[in-house]
């Protein structure tokens, strides 16, 4: 099965910074690789899909980018509501099983 | 509006059974495959079934196989997931999630959730 490794696992930042995240995959998976936002106590919530494409209705300050093994996830300019924890998922090799990455959760300094 | 709801989550004693149910509405429910997720109380999500548009594929993460069963009836817009032998490690918010397509493998519609606890 293919691993991810993503990093941090826990990031402080202060609002208006930007905020990097990367996954790294056990294996080539091209660019199948999504990002999802996870806030308390509600449900996950697709935002880059395909490594870099955002989905509809996502603020633009969201950006995914990376193919194969590696890949980023940045926030340009961190906003109070961005408090969350972020997943990556890879599916590349199918049939399932899909994976996901442990997270990054995500705090205001 | 896509609406995903999931029922059927209670407490359950190890080696039990349960059977959760999700009801779709606000899409056309057979023209999407469809998933289960679930994360365990402070922990990360785990992908645990998938199942095709029509019902004809099915794949298990390899820690439920032989025990769950996912399932759907497209008449009435709904997903099931039969488990059996279930243990203190199935302990979990159990998610319903839209496929983005047939055969996408991602999910980008969350129903909110059954808590499933497995104890004694």
């Amino acid at each position: 099965d293919i691993q991810m490794t993503q990093s941090p696992s826990s990031l402080s930042a202060s609002v208006g910074d930007r905020v990097t995240i990367t996954c790294q995959a056990s294996q080539d998976i091209s660019n199948y690789l999504n990002w999802y936002q996870q806030k308390p106590g509600k449900a996950p919530k697709l935002l880059i899909y395909d490594a870099s494409n955002l989905e509809t209705g996502v603020p633009s300050r969201f950006s995914g980018s990376g193919s194969g093994t590696d890949f980023t996830f940045t926030i340009s300019s961190l906003q109070p509501e961005d408090i969350a924890t972020y997943y990556c998922q890879q599916y590349d090799n199918l049939p399932p099983p899909i994976t996901f990455g442990q997270g990054t959760r995500l705090e205001i300094k | 509006e896509v609406q995903l709801v999931e029922s059927g989550g209670v407490v359950v004693q190890p080696g039990g059974s349960l059977r959760l149910s999700c009801a779709a509405s606000g899409f056309t429910f057979d023209d999407y495959a469809m998933h289960w997720v679930r994360q365990a109380p402070g922990k990360g999500l785990e992908w645990v079934s998938l199942i095709s548009w029509d019902g004809g594929s099915t794949y298990y993460a390899d820690s439920v196989k032989g025990r769950f069963t996912i399932s759907r009836d497209n008449s009435k817009n709904s997903l099931y997931l039969q488990m059996n032998s279930l243990r203190a490690e199935d302990t979990a918010l159990y998610y319903c999630a839209k496929d983005r397509d047939s055969s996408a493998y991602y999910f980008d519609y969350w129903g909110q959730g059954t808590l499933v606890t497995v104890s004694s």
